[in-house]
């Protein structure tokens, strides 16, 4: 299985400051025949489902914050929060489906 | 508007069986690749089980592997996950989601999830 992990386990950040989140994985999650990194982002608020932000390792998903961007490739990957804003307050998860399990990092909590 | 529905969540006893419905509506079910993930209470996500949009392809997650069963029912829009042998440890919010792709991709939505309580 490849394994994902995080970090840090958590992050505050100050209102208006940048937010970088890393996520590494086991193995390459870069598939050669298309060129695309099989990583996701999404965000979880509490007592809600996970959001997507990011797929393809940096393609923002439509609806998303251009304020939110993912970078990377291969086997270590980044989401930066521009200006950190009030409502993204949240656990920042990424998860690799390059191969099942589809596994996921353990998250980073975002607080301000 | 893409909108996803758990259900059939609930208390069991350890070794009990339970099956989750997820009923789909806003977009062609059929073309899509679905999936369930749970969240144990305060603790992060792990992915479940995947199924193809034809029902064709499924994957599973060791843990669950051999007990837990993805179905679904392009007809009715509906995906199932049949928990049989259940244990304390699948104790968790079950959440299905869309896949972006017929086969793999990201989790583009998401239901609200159901909770599953295995307890004595």
């Amino acid at each position: 299985d490849i394994v994902v992990t995080q970090s840090p386990d958590s992050l505050a950040v100050s209102l208006g400051e940048r937010a970088t989140i890393n996520c590494k994985s086991s193995q390459s999650v870069l598939y050669s025949s298309d060129n695309n990194n099989y990583l996701a982002w999404y965000q979880q608020k509490p007592g809600q489902p996970p959001k997507l932000l990011i797929y393809w390792a940096s393609i923002r998903e439509s609806g998303v914050p251009d304020r939110f961007s993912g970078s990377g490739s291969g086997t270590d990957f980044t989401l930066t929060i521009s200006s950190l804003q009030a409502e993204d307050v949240a656990v920042y998860f990424c998860q690799q489906y390059y191969s099942t399990p589809y596994t996921f990092g353990q998250g980073t909590k975002l607080e301000i | 508007e893409v909108q996803l529905l758990e259900s059939g969540g609930g208390l069991v006893q350890p070794g009990g069986s339970l099956r989750l419905s997820c009923a789909a509506s806003g977009f062609t079910f059929s073309r899509y690749a679905m999936a369930w993930v749970r969240q144990a209470p305060g603790k992060g996500l792990e992915w479940v089980s995947a199924i193809s949009g034809d029902g064709d392809s499924t994957f599973y997650a060791g843990s669950v592997r051999g007990r837990f069963t993805i179905s679904r029912d392009n007809s009715k829009n509906t995906l199932y996950l049949q928990m049989n042998s259940l244990r304390i440890d699948d104790t968790a919010v079950y959440y299905c989601g869309k896949v972006q792709g017929s086969i793999v991709g990201a989790n583009d939505y998401w239901g609200q999830g159901t909770l599953v309580t295995v307890s004595s």
